[in-house]
């Protein structure tokens, strides 16, 4: 059974531009959720997606969204990006309604230059 | 407000020894999941063990047991027979049943590193 993946797994932008990051999840698992990861600030909890609705959305400016398909991939998007959005983003699957465990992906490194 | 706190950054432990690593939660919830995830170098972030709150008993998965102290909202993992394999930061993390989404309060981690 194939993990979560997560691509690209490296990306470097320039400030004001904006990403795109993907995260496919576990067959049959319909939560996604995505993470923020910084030296500073930890990891913090972005958003999570539920068979396409948003059910839940950290303390993130709006430049910060996502979106998920009806095969449960899910996108994140950055937009108008900053030096501090540098971070390692990753993504977690469950199957279930609460995460009893939840299977996360290697993420995708961030370098805003 | 749900907090996560691993009060130790850093640990080294020896080969085979046993090491313990602290973690402290603060919410209102009753009823909740906790874990203990391992982050190596790859950076995958490997689920390790977990306990649910309602169950006392403590749980255990091979080498890796923890202390669960739902009064003193304590959540403990001990690694015993420690390998070398088992240096990586470990996060201490747990998510409640009310808010209905799979959101993980994660602590700041224990960067822990097994010494030959």
């Amino acid at each position: 059974k194939a993990g979560v993946t997560q691509t690209p797994r490296y990306l470097i932008k320039t400030r004001g531009q904006q990403v795109t990051l993907s995260c496919s999840p576990i067959s049959g698992h319909r939560s996604v959720s995505w993470y923020q990861q910084t030296p500073g600030q930890g990891l913090q909890f972005l958003f999570e997606y539920f068979s396409e609705t948003q059910r839940n959305k950290g303390n993130f400016p709006g430049r910060f969204s996502g979106r998920q398909f009806s095969n449960s991939r899910s996108e994140m998007n950055v937009s108008t990006l900053e030096l501090g959005d540098s971070a390692l983003y990753l993504c977690a699957s469950s199957s279930q309604v609460t995460a009893t465990e939840a299977f996360f992906g290697q993420g995708t490194r961030l370098t805003v230059v | 407000a749900q907090t996560v706190t691993q009060s130790q950054p850093e640990m080294s432990v020896q080969e085979a020894e046993t090491v313990t690593l602290s973690c402290t939660y603060d919410t209102s919830e009753n009823n909740y999941y906790l874990f203990w995830y391992k982050q190596p170098p790859s950076r995958q972030m490997i689920l390790v063990i977990r306990q649910e709150a309602y169950k006392q008993q403590n749980a255990t998965e091979n080498r890796f047991s923890v202390n669960f102290q739902k009064a003193a909202k304590s959540f403990s993992l001990k690694i015993s027979d420690s390998q070398l394999g088992d240096t990586a930061m470990y996060f201490c993390a747990f998510i409640p049943f009310s808010t209905g989404a799979n959101n993980l309060f994660f602590g700041t981690g224990t960067r822990l590193t097994v010494i030959p």
